[in-house]
Parts: structure tokens; sequence; C-alpha cells
């Protein structure tokens, strides 16, 4: 059975750092591109942040762009997601999500783990 | 930047059968998935590649894709099947999700 744990969320200051991590089992985590999605309170999906399977390739939205990286240990099943600089914008629910190809849908999320950025 | 338009709210009595759109610009011309959303939980995978079902997901769901719309359809709606419904494509690296339907099954 495919399991996504995320986990490392929690409150944060403005300015403040985090990192997210995303523990994969079930499946070859070495096979797949791996995204991060994120869902503010009573909002709907954003997609955060790409990586391909070797890493070589990362993608991020504007938004997140220069503050957050993305990254993943494939000997460890673990993807991880450092984000820096955060913002009251930035408290979401950020779910770990797997990719297939050909099609490039996420067949696969998380539970979801909470930021939360406030003084 | 690539927008996908969904109405906020569709309405289906139980039984019936819901329709739940999705728009952008030669949307026909990309892959579309749906995801599906209750309260609390993570999304869940309906349909992909316009019109496949993953295993496990109901036959009630089926997609379609032509023009600029997707149409996310519903048969013979259940009380189970109220929730949050997102449809998501590609604009070119960037996965781009609609802003979500509640399904109201009443």
């Amino acid at each position: 059975e495919v399991q996504l744990v995320e986990s490392g969320g929690g409150l944060v200051q403005p300015g403040g750092s985090l990192r997210l991590s995303c523990a994969a089992s079930g499946f070859s985590f070495s096979s797949y591109s791996m995204n991060w999605v994120r869902q503010a309170p009573g909002k709907g999906l954003e997609w955060v942040s790409y990586i391909s399977t070797t890493g070589s390739a990362i993608y991020y939205a504007d938004s997140v762009k220069g503050r957050f990286t993305i990254s993943r240990d494939n000997a460890k099943n673990s993807l991880y997601l450092q984000m820096n600089s955060l913002r009251d914008e930035d408290t979401a629910v950020y779910y770990c999500a797997r990719e297939v190809y050909p099609g490039n849908y996420f067949d696969s999320w998380g539970q979801g783990t909470l930021v939360t950025v406030s003084s | 930047s690539y927008e996908l338009t969904q109405p906020p709210s569709v309405s289906v009595s139980p039984g019936q059968t819901a329709s739940i759109t999705c728009s952008g610009d030669k949307l026909g011309d990309r892959y579309v998935c749906w995801y599906q959303q209750k309260p609390g939980q993570s999304p869940v995978l309906v349909i992909y590649q316009d019109n496949k079902r993953p295993s496990g997901i109901p036959e009630r769901f089926s997609g379609s894709n032509s023009g600029n719309t997707a149409t996310l359809t519903i048969s013979g709606t259940q009380a189970m099947d109220e929730a949050d419904y997102y449809c998501q494509a590609w604009d070119n690296t960037t996965p781009v999700f609609g802003g979500g339907t509640k399904l109201t099954v009443l």
C-alpha cells in the first residue's frame, strides 16, 4: 500500500523557517517524481514545488521561489521542503503528492501537515 | 499564466446526475484530471487523462474534455459524493488547479 506521511509542520513567526518531511513507503520512491501542494484554510489547492526522480529537475511556484527549497533522499525514501522567510500567506496544510508519468497526475497524497505563520 | 475556472457550487438530488465544469483556454488540447476532497481529508484522484478512472473509483464517475471545457459527471449521485472537486491541468511544467466546486447532494 502506498503511504505518504508528512511531518514538520507547526507554528512559526513571520520571517522564520521550517522544514517539512514526507516519508514514503509501499512503492519504489526513487521511480517517481514528487510534488508539494498546499491548501490555505478554507481555500483551494495550490501547487508549490516539483522534483524529478533524481532531483535533476526542480520547479517552484512564483509565490515561493527564492524562499522554499525542495529536495529528496532516495536512500531514505523521503521528500523535504525547506521553507525560509515565511509569510502569513504561507499558512496552509502542506501535502506531498506522488506524480505518475505519463499523464502527469497526482495519484497518491499524504494526510498533510499544517503550517501556521503568525506572530 | 494559465487559469482554470470552476463554478463555486453545484447542487444535485440523490440519484440524479451531477455535472461539474472546468473551463480554460483550449483546455481540450491538454489532459485534465479531477480530485475529490471531503472535509478534513486529503484529495483523492477520481479521473485522470480526461476520462480514465483509477482503480477503486466507482463507475458513476466519468469525465470528458473538449474545446475549452472539461466536465466531471457523476451519475446516480450518492450522499457520499458530497465533497469539493478540483480540476487540474498543466501549463508547461506547472500544474494548475481550478478553484474548486462544492458539490451538495440534497
